[in-house]
């Protein structure tokens, strides 16, 4: 099946510095790119949809200055959290959906989904 | 607004017996609806996807389709304990397939 890999699977960084994670489809093209933030305890919450060669677009409320999204080609999606502070712990998963759905079909795939904690 | 709902649980389900698990959607429009299982601290799995009215089955789960009444089930025959999880629902609504989430149930299967 369609696999989407993360990484780094976890992070620890200090406060007021960047970090970044990356999506990979690793055998198939990915049109769009989903990232989600999840609390604990709390459900996945959509942060932005990120297409490739174009601006991601960024749900309501989720700082597009603060959360850089780049999806520069059909396999590698890239999410930087600048400047981080303690409140933006979390954990960060990205999806993916397949060019034609030849191999996933109409389905969307998550990556491991990566742990920052911001100390 | 779209929204999915889902009862948060947790529903207690003794070894063996059958879990049900519901979940309603608002948009009428919706296309495809999607079962994930998520274990503490992991990402999202697919379980299920299913696109037409009625029952499709795969092993011990069988999801079930009713877009008259706007909802969407799944059931887990024999549960084990590792069954044990959040199960989240998913619905498709749009062209660029966003999906809309419920909140998840969490399912607790007892040896």
């Amino acid at each position: 099946g369609a696999v989407v890999s993360q990484h780094p699977s976890w992070v620890i960084c200090k406060s007021g510095t960047s970090v970044k994670i990356e999506c990979r489809s690793l055998d198939f093209q990915a049109t769009t790119m989903f990232w989600y933030r999840q609390f604990p305890k709390q459900s996945l919450m959509l942060m932005a949809t990120s297409n490739e060669g174009s601006k991601a677009t960024y749900e309501q409320g989720v700082e597009k200055d603060k959360f850089l999204i780049n999806h520069a080609s059909l396999t590698l999606s890239t999410l930087t959290v600048t400047s981080a502070h303690p409140e933006d712990s979390s954990f960060y998963i990205c999806s993916a959906r397949e060019i034609g759905g030849r191999i996933s079909g109409n389905t969307i795939y998550f990556g491991e989904g990566s742990w920052l904690t911001v100390v | 607004q779209k929204e999915v709902e889902q009862n948060s649980g947790p529903l207690s389900v003794p070894e063996g017996a059958i879990a049900s698990l519901n979940c309603t959607y608002s948009d009428r429009g919706s296309q495809s609806f999607f079962w994930y299982r998520q274990y503490s601290g992991k990402s999202p799995e697919l379980i299920m996807s299913i696109y037409s009215n009625g029952d499709k089955e795969d092993g011990r789960f069988t999801a079930q389709l009713n877009k008259a009444s706007q909802y969407v089930s799944l059931l887990i025959r024999d549960s084990q304990p590792s069954d044990s999880a959040t199960y989240l629902c998913a619905v498709r609504t749009d062209s660029n397939y966003q999906l809309i989430w419920g909140a998840g149930t969490k399912l607790i299967i007892k040896p």
